[in-house]
């Protein structure tokens, strides 16, 4: 099985553009969760969709949003970058059909915000 | 968001030698994991722990799922240099909600 795939892998993007990153999911899974990395602050969760819909959104402004397409791959969109917005931004999938399904992540998008 | 407490925050060890980390918690979990992420790259899962009590291992790491649901560790025997990276757990709440610890970084030194 393939397994979670992010495009693109590095970005770099000046103060106040928007920016859409991508989420190829497990093949399967329905679940997607993107998360915010930074030295800082770790792993901060960004929203979940499930079935093209957000089940669960962190303590993010409204400038990150993001959306589910009916095969289950998810774009997230950041409008108005600020500096602070660098970070690595992991996509995660899920079966979220049972119990037992871990997160599997991929292996993010690298964004640097000049 | 980030609520469980990792540690220790790094260590740095011999080749050869056993490493031992751990998680806790004010919260109970339905499924503790623990994960590995290399530079550049995403977390990796390593082993996933479903039961109260459960042991498991996956080659040389072994975790355990604590009786009290609130914590959880995970061991690592016979380091070797690849096994370098920093080492996250993860706790599932029963409404499948995640949190995540600070993260432990492993140097081993040949």
């Amino acid at each position: 099985k393939a397994g979670v795939t992010q495009t693109p892998r590095y970005l770099i993007k000046t103060r106040g553009q928007q920016v859409t990153l991508s989420c190829s999911p497990i093949s399967g899974h329905r679940s997607v969760s993107w998360y915010q990395q930074t030295p800082g602050q770790g792993l901060q969760f960004l929203f979940e969709y499930f079935s093209e819909t957000q089940r669960n959104k962190g303590n993010f402004p409204g400038r990150f949003s993001g959306r589910q397409f009916s095969n289950s791959r998810s774009e997230m969109n950041v409008s108005t970058l600020e500096l602070g917005d660098s970070a690595l931004y992991l996509c995660a999938s899920s079966a979220r059909d049972s119990r037992n399904s871990p997160l599997h992540f991929g292996n993010g998008t690298r964004l640097t915000v000049t | 968001g980030q609520q469980l407490n990792q540690s220790p925050q790094s260590m740095f060890i011999q080749e050869g030698e056993d490493v031992s980390m751990n998680c806790t918690s004010s919260s109970i979990f339905n499924t503790w994991l623990w994960y590995k992420q290399d530079p550049g790259e995403g977390p990796v899962l390593l082993i996933a722990l479903y039961k109260a009590g459960e042991l498991t291992s996956n080659g040389r790491l072994t975790a355990q799922f604590g009786i009290t649901r609130k914590d959880s560790f995970l061991n690592i025997s016979a380091s070797i240099p690849s096994d370098v990276g920093i080492y996250f757990c993860a706790g599932q709440l029963y409404n499948n909600d995640m949190r995540f610890g600070a993260g432990t970084r492993l140097t081993v030194k040949p």
